[in-house]
């Protein structure tokens, strides 16, 4: 089965400084996700990337995903203490199960 | 556009009962597919439904069933609680089930087992 490995496993920043999280397939990617979330709730999408060199932006939060489609990189510009949370990456594999499988996420803390 | 609604938000039940979490997806999206999110296990996947039809499983013993009705709101079943099936049980919506498309999260029910 697919796995996802992504690193660090937690990350403490100064407010300001920039950063990367990264996120790793065992196996070739079909949609790759990003998605944060805030303790106990619900996941927010932040992007999703399906073409191999794609890169995609939001605010000050970058996504890449390799030619390959097994690695992606989410990139924080000038990070503040509202980027805290766990950023989580999600990704669906080939054949007929399709089921969107996560990583076991990264935990950010933003230090004002 | 109302987003994924999951009701109830917290629930608590007692070893041995049983319990139904609903999952309203975004309108027009056809595809809800659920996971339970542990600090020790991460967040695994449940199962999907597309159309009505499970089209995915995850490894999750028989005691964990779904369903979906004909307008795309679907339920999940837990009988004969444990006390392990303590977790945050979160559904997702998408517009179908390919591999192409966005999906997007309901808030969670909070399942508490004592």
């Amino acid at each position: 089965s697919q796995e996802l490995e992504q690193s660090p496993q937690s990350l403490i920043v100064q407010e300001g400084k920039n950063l990367t999280i990264n996120c790793t397939s065992s196996k070739t990617l079909y949609g790759l996700y990003w998605y944060k979330q805030k303790y106990g709730e619900g996941l927010i999408f932040l992007m999703m990337l399906q073409k191999g060199g794609e890169e995609k932006s939001h605010e000050k939060i970058t996504a890449k995903l390799d030619e390959k489609k097994q690695q992606s990189s989410l990139h924080i510009t000038a990070s503040q203490p509202s980027h805290a949370g766990i950023y989580l990456c999600g990704g669906r594999s080939s054949g007929s199960a399709r089921q969107l499988t996560f990583g076991s996420g990264t935990q950010l803390t933003v230090l004002p | 556009k109302a987003g994924v609604t999951q009701t109830p938000r917290y629930l608590i039940k007692t070893r041995g009962q049983q319990v139904t979490l609903s999952c309203s997806p975004i309108s027009g999206h056809r595809s809800v597919s659920w996971y339970q999110q542990t600090p020790g296990q991460g967040l695994q996947f449940l199962f999907e439904y597309f159309s009505e039809t499970q089209r995915n499983k995850g490894n999750f013993p028989g005691r964990f069933s779904g369903r979906q009705f004909s307008n795309s709101r679907s339920e999940m079943n837990v009988s004969t609680l444990e006390l392990g099936d303590s977790a945050l049980y979160l559904c997702a919506s998408s517009l179908s089930a390919e591999g192409y498309t966005e999906a997007f999260f309901g808030q969670g029910t909070r399942l508490t087992v004592v």
